[in-house]
């Protein structure tokens, strides 16, 4: 069935270090490409999206682009600072009228001064 | 504007007793959702409605009762919890008629289930 990958953590950085967090998908067509963000204790929050292939999504530094030809939506931020540290998930339009998320299993982030 | 709440925050419970937990968002959202969050496993759709009065099945529902009788609140019940089912309770909510509109989740329910 349809899925979300993404590359397993936990991911430990310095700060002002550059991220890579891989994802990649299956699905039939080209479904909207989501990245929510969990900081410690709290509830997931959107923090970009792709609704179309070689859409770029961005918001707070992090970028990431829908390539269809790879089936891939990784994120990046050029320089991550210790508040960036949380958990991290992908997610996909489920096909349908239901508006159903698809998330990856998440990857942990941890930023060290 | 509160967005979307859940009650508890956390709870323990013995082995086959019963538990509701509540979700309530204030933004007029046709849908709603409720997901199980376990580690290495991300988020999982245990069941979700798309509107008052309707329901369906997620991708585990097993378990679990839901029930959607207001259009601000949706309810998951527990009627028999067994230690499988601790976990990290997430809802969401979700405006109709919005393409690839955003989820919007509430702070979380802990459950431990002895």
């Amino acid at each position: 069935g349809d899925s979300v990958t993404q590359m397993e953590g936990p991911v430990t950085l310095s700060e002002e270090a550059f991220l890579t967090i891989n994802c990649t998908y299956t699905a039939t067509g080209y479904p909207s490409l989501f990245w929510y963000v969990q900081y410690p204790g709290e509830g997931l929050q959107l923090l970009l999206k792709a609704t179309k292939a070689d859409d770029k999504g961005s918001n707070k530094g992090f970028e990431a682009t829908y390539r269809k030809e790879t089936t891939s939506f990784h994120l990046e931020k050029g320089s991550v600072q210790v508040s960036d540290s949380a958990v991290y998930f992908c997610a996909r339009l489920d096909r349908g009228a239901t508006n159903k998320l698809i998330f990856g299993t998440g990857t942990l982030l941890a930023v060290q001064p | 504007n509160a967005g979307v709440t859940q009650t508890p925050k956390f709870r323990v419970l013995k082995t086959g007793q019963s538990m509701t937990l509540l979700c309530a968002q204030d933004m007029n959202h046709e849908y709603m959702y409720w997901y199980r969050q376990d580690p290495g496993m991300g988020l999982r759709l245990i069941h979700y409605s798309v509107g008052e009065g309707t329901t369906a099945k997620g991708e585990v529902p097993d378990g679990y009762n839901v029930s959607r009788l207001k259009k601000q609140n949706f309810l998951l019940g527990l009627e028999s919890a067994a230690p499988s089912q601790t976990s990290v309770y997430f809802c969401a909510s979700l405006a109709a008629g919005v393409p690839q509109g955003t989820q919007y989740f509430g702070p979380g329910t802990r459950l431990l289930v002895l």
